[in-house]
């Protein structure tokens, strides 16, 4: 199974301040015949369903805010929040479908100083 | 637009089978571009992928080890809908219980999520 892991598990920061979330998985999740990342990003805020925010590792969900954007390729990924705003308040988790069973990371928490 | 509809009981005793249904509206459970899925989270596992069906000219199905020798996921053709059913449950199934759409690999909609408790 591909073993994804977050870096930090929690952070907490400034209205505005930039937020920097890592995501790393034991093998790379780069798709040679596509050249596509199977890596998507999900947030989840409190009693809700995670929401997808970024697929193909860069590829912004539909009327998701352009303050979020995803990075990476092979097994090193990140996502940012340019200026992060109080409803960004939540758990953010990377995923990856490039091999079953699909896995994801533990999570990052993130949170308003 | 698509959405999914979760039914099922939240309490389950211990041995016995969790049961749970997810309704689909907006988009058919035959479609050729979509798998139909279930995850779990818990504070103790996380989100974790229980498996997937999914129409190709026929109906496939693929587990993960951990539960593949306790777990179906079947179709409803005559109620565009799909279930879950987990055998032998244990505390440790104790979870929220989501429906998912997947999409080229990522969920894209979600039910609204089923607290399923284990417990006599």
């Amino acid at each position: 199974d591909i073993v994804m892991t977050q870096s930090p598990d929690s952070l907490a920061l400034s209205l505005g301040e930039r937020a920097t979330i890592n995501c790393k998985s034991s093998q790379s999740v780069l798709y040679n015949s596509n050249n596509k990342n199977y890596l998507t990003w999900y947030q989840q805020k409190p009693g809700q369903p995670p929401k997808l925010l970024i697929y193909w590792a860069s590829t912004r969900e539909s009327g998701v805010p352009d303050r979020f954007s995803g990075s990476g390729s092979g097994t090193d990924f990140t996502l940012t929040i340019s200026s992060l705003q109080a409803e960004d308040v939540a758990v953010y988790y990377c995923h990856q479908s490039y091999s079953s069973p699909w896995t994801f990371g533990q999570g990052t928490r993130v949170e308003i100083k | 637009q698509v959405q999914l509809q979760q039914s099922g009981p939240g309490l389950v005793k211990p041995s016995q089978t969790l049961s749970l249904t997810c309704a689909i509206s907006g988009d058919s459970v035959f479609s050729n571009i979509a798998a139909w899925n279930w995850i779990r989270q818990s504070p103790s596992r996380g989100l974790e992928w229980l498996g997937r069906t999914y129409y190709r000219s026929k109906w496939y199905n693929d587990y993960p080890v951990s539960v593949k020798s306790r777990i179906t996921i079947n179709p409803d053709t005559s109620k565009n809908q799909f279930s879950l059913q987990l055998n032998s449950v244990t505390p440790e199934d104790t979870a929220v219980y989501y429906c998912t759409r997947d999409l080229s690999g990522r969920f894209d909609r979600w039910g609204q999520g089923t607290l399923v408790t284990v417990s006599s």
